[in-house]
């Protein structure tokens, strides 16, 4: 099946630091990534959707200059969190797209990062 | 609006039965994912559905009414491992997932 790698899987870093979380698609090459945030016992939130060679596109209320997305190859995307705060503390996870798997869109996600801000 | 609804959390005793339902609204309609995700760890797919109907796969069946906006995922011969949180997620007409809150089962040996 398809994988989806994520790096690092933690990071504590201080506040007003920036952080940039790598997400790959191991064995496939992947136009379309989604970038979520899950704060604890809650689920996932998308954040922002991603592809290869364009703009991302973010969700209502998430700051597109805090979190700098870049899809900048078919199998890699990178999400910067710029000037960390302790409310940016929260498991991120990126999830891809093998258009050539499928007809029903299902999304391979990577194993997360926690991101801890102190 | 959208919204994906689901129980917060349900206990189930091991070898049993246990039926986690979902119910849906959303702009347009491309189907109904069930993912199971473990504490600190990302969502495994367990099941699509697009068409009424049940779907199985092994201990795992995912029941799906259109008509009605209503899923459920039933886990038969339940296992301590099956201990997890399990999402609902609808998709949309811009083939967008919509996500539930998650449902939290807790097996009792």
């Amino acid at each position: 099946g398809a994988v989806v790698s994520q790096h690092p899987s933690w990071v504590i870093c201080k506040s007003g630091t920036s952080v940039k979380i790598e997400c790959r698609s191991l064995d496939f090459q992947a136009t379309t990534m989604f970038w979520y945030r899950q704060f604890p016992k809650q689920s996932l939130m998308l954040m922002a959707t991603s592809n290869e060679g364009s703009k991302a596109t973010y969700e209502q209320g998430v700051e597109k200059d805090k979190f700098l997305i870049n899809h900048a190859s078919l199998t890699l995307s990178t999400l910067t969190v710029t000037s960390a705060h302790p409310e940016d503390s929260s498991f991120y996870i990126c999830s891809a797209r093998d258009p050539l798997a499928g007809d029903f869109y299902e999304q391979y996600f990577g194993p997360g990062t926690r991101l801890t801000v102190t | 609006g959208q919204n994906i609804d689901q129980p917060t959390e349900m206990t189930a005793t091991e070898g049993a039965i246990v039926q986690i339902n979902c119910t849906y609204q959303t702009s347009g309609f491309n189907g109904l994912f069930w993912y199971q995700q473990h504490a600190g760890e990302a969502p495994t797919f367990l099941s699509y559905n697009v068409l009424d109907g049940l779907e199985e796969k092994g201990r795992f069946s995912s029941f799906l009414s259109r008509s009605k906006g209503y899923s459920y995922l039933l886990l038969k011969e339940l296992q301590m491992k099956d201990s997890a949180s399990y999402l609902c997620a609808g998709m949309d007409s811009n083939y967008q997932l919509i996500w539930g809150a998650g449902t939290k089962l807790i097996i009792k040996p």
